[in-house]
């Protein structure tokens, strides 16, 4: 069965303080991983999509990477606007729908 | 360009009471879905249609009916309200590649009582 976790379940940092969010998978025949931004009472926001080991992706102060068995969200010196919940999700090779992990809830302290 | 819309933003209903919650693209996107999103449980799949006249179970389908018409509507009934169907719903898009990003909708928070 395809799984997605994240970890931690939250973050809490100090305005500037980079740090990294996981995202473990376990997909047969990975198609894409996806990270998405979800601000309270609204839909997520897709950020970026990683296709094969190796790959990176910016964006502002967002940084995705992806290995053969997880996906990292590097954030370099945060500010609070930041401060989201932050889901990543997967697909296979069989056409099947989206995977989704429980999120990573961010605060940045100013 | 609207996007994804879904109507309504809130609603409460009692046990047993039905409703459909409306989701609409106009993206021309072949690829609809549906998810409920619960504290601690993330985005859940409810159903999903990959065109027009199809559409097939996600992982959590009990008390939920969907159709698909057309290729800018996509539907969600519930057909007899439970306490256990509060929640928020989003409704999401894609073009028919399955590997393409989603466009998810606002929401719809659903409280039954």
């Amino acid at each position: 069965e395809d799984q997605v976790t994240q970890s931690p379940e939250a973050l809490r940092l100090q305005e500037g303080e980079s740090s990294s969010l996981n995202c473990s998978y376990t997909v047969s025949g990975l198609r894409g991983l996806f990270w998405y931004r979800q601000d309270p009472g609204k839909g997520p926001e897709f950020l970026f999509t990683l296709y094969s080991a190796g790959e990176e992706k910016e964006k502002e102060r967002l940084k995705a990477t992806l290995t053969k068995k997880e996906s990292f969200l590097h954030i370099t010196a945060p500010k609070p606007e930041d401060s989201a919940t932050y889901l990543c999700a997967a697909v296979n090779s069989g056409n099947t729908p989206l995977v989704f992990g429980k999120g990573t809830r961010l605060s940045v302290i100013a | 360009n609207a996007g994804v819309t879904q109507t309504p933003k809130f609603q409460v209903l009692k046990t047993g009471q039905s409703m459909t919650l409306q989701c609409a693209q106009d993206m021309n996107h072949e690829y609809m879905s549906w998810y409920r999103q619960d504290p601690g449980m993330g985005l859940r799949l409810i159903h999903y249609s990959v065109g027009a006249g199809i559409t097939d179970q996600g992982e959590v389908p009990n008390g939920y009916n969907v159709s698909r018409s057309t290729t800018e509507d996509f539907p969600l009934r519930l057909l007899s309200a439970a306490p256990s169907q509060t929640s928020v719903y989003f409704c999401a898009t894609k073009p028919g590649e399955v590997y393409n990003e989603q466009f998810f909708g606002p929401g719809t928070r659903l409280t039954v009582l």
